[in-house]
C-alpha cells in the first residue's frame, strides 16, 4: 500500500483564497518531493525537502517538511485560477531507496 | 530535447488483446518506471527498472511485463488485456535511483479495454 498519505483528496476554493495539503508517513522519509499534474497532463517536479525543518517557498507556494521527517505541507497563498490541479507529494519507498511512491493526491479546485 | 517520449497516447483495447505501450528517453537517464493512474488512487507503480537490463516489480505487477534492453527504452507489455487495466499510463524517468532525483514524466497513454 502507499506509505504517504495525503489530505484532503479535494478541496475547493474562492480565487483569493489560501490553499494547504499535507502529507503524512509513518516512518521517517529521507526526503519528499511534490509534483503538480494539471488536468489533462502529467505530473511535474516541483521541489524537493531533504532536511529536517526545511522550508523553501516558490513565489506564491510554500513547502514544509516536518520536523521529524515525517509530515510535510504545501501552502498556496491567494490561490488563482491557475494553481487548478492536482499536487502530489513522493516519498522513497521503505528499506531505504529512492524509489518514489506517490501520495494519493490533492485535487484544487479554484472557483473564479 | 524530447525528454521522456510515451506511444500512443490513445489506445482502445478488447478484452483479451494484447499490446505494447512504448516509452523513450534521451536524458541517458538510468532509472524508469511505469505507473497507472485512476481517479482516487494517486500513481500506483507498476514496474521499475534502475539500468539496462534489470527490472524489478513495483505494487501492482500482475497483467504487465517489462524489458530494458537499452537505457534509452523501457517498454510496458500487456499481456492479456482486461477492463480493469482501464487506466492512464505514466512512463517516468530519473538520472539514478540512488540518490534523490526528480522524476520526468511523459505524456500519458490513455488505455481503453472493452
Amino acid at each position: 500500500g502507499q506509505q504517504v498519505m495525503q489530505i484532503p483528496q479535494y478541496q475547493h476554493v474562492q480565487e483569493g483564497e489560501d490553499f494547504t495539503t499535507y502529507c503524512n508517513s509513518s516512518t521517517t522519509l529521507s526526503n519528499i518531493q511534490w509534483y503538480k499534474q494539471r488536468p489533462g497532463g502529467h505530473p511535474v517536479f516541483l521541489i524537493q525537502l531533504v532536511k529536517s525543518g526545511e522550508v523553501k517557498k516558490q513565489k506564491r507556494l510554500t513547502f514544509q517538511f516536518g520536523e521529524a521527517k515525517k509530515n510535510s505541507s504545501l501552502h498556496i497563498t491567494a490561490t488563482q485560477t491557475t494553481d487548478v490541479g492536482t499536487y502530489f507529494c513522493a516519498g522513497p519507498t521503505s528499506g531505504g531507496s529512492y524509489i518514489p511512491t506517490f501520495g494519493r493526491g490533492t485535487s484544487l479546485i479554484v472557483h473564479p | 530535447n524530447a525528454g521522456v517520449t510515451q506511444t500512443p497516447k490513445f489506445q482502445v483495447l478488447k478484452t483479451g488483446q494484447s499490446m505494447t505501450l512504448q516509452c523513450a528517453q534521451d536524458m541517458n537517464h538510468e532509472y524508469m518506471s511505469w505507473y497507472r493512474q485512476d481517479p482516487g488512487m494517486g500513481l500506483r507503480l507498476i514496474h521499475y527498472s534502475v539500468g539496462a537490463g534489470i527490472t524489478d516489480q513495483g505494487e501492482v505487477p500482475n497483467g504487465y511485463n517489462v524489458s530494458r534492453s537499452t537505457t534509452e527504452d523501457f517498454p510496458l507489455r500487456l499481456l492479456s488485456a482486461a477492463p480493469s487495466q482501464t487506466s492512464v499510463y505514466f512512463c517516468a524517468s530519473s538520472y539514478s535511483h540512488r540518490a534523490n532525483q526528480p522524476q520526468h514524466f511523459g505524456d500519458g497513454t490513455r488505455l481503453s479495454i472493452l
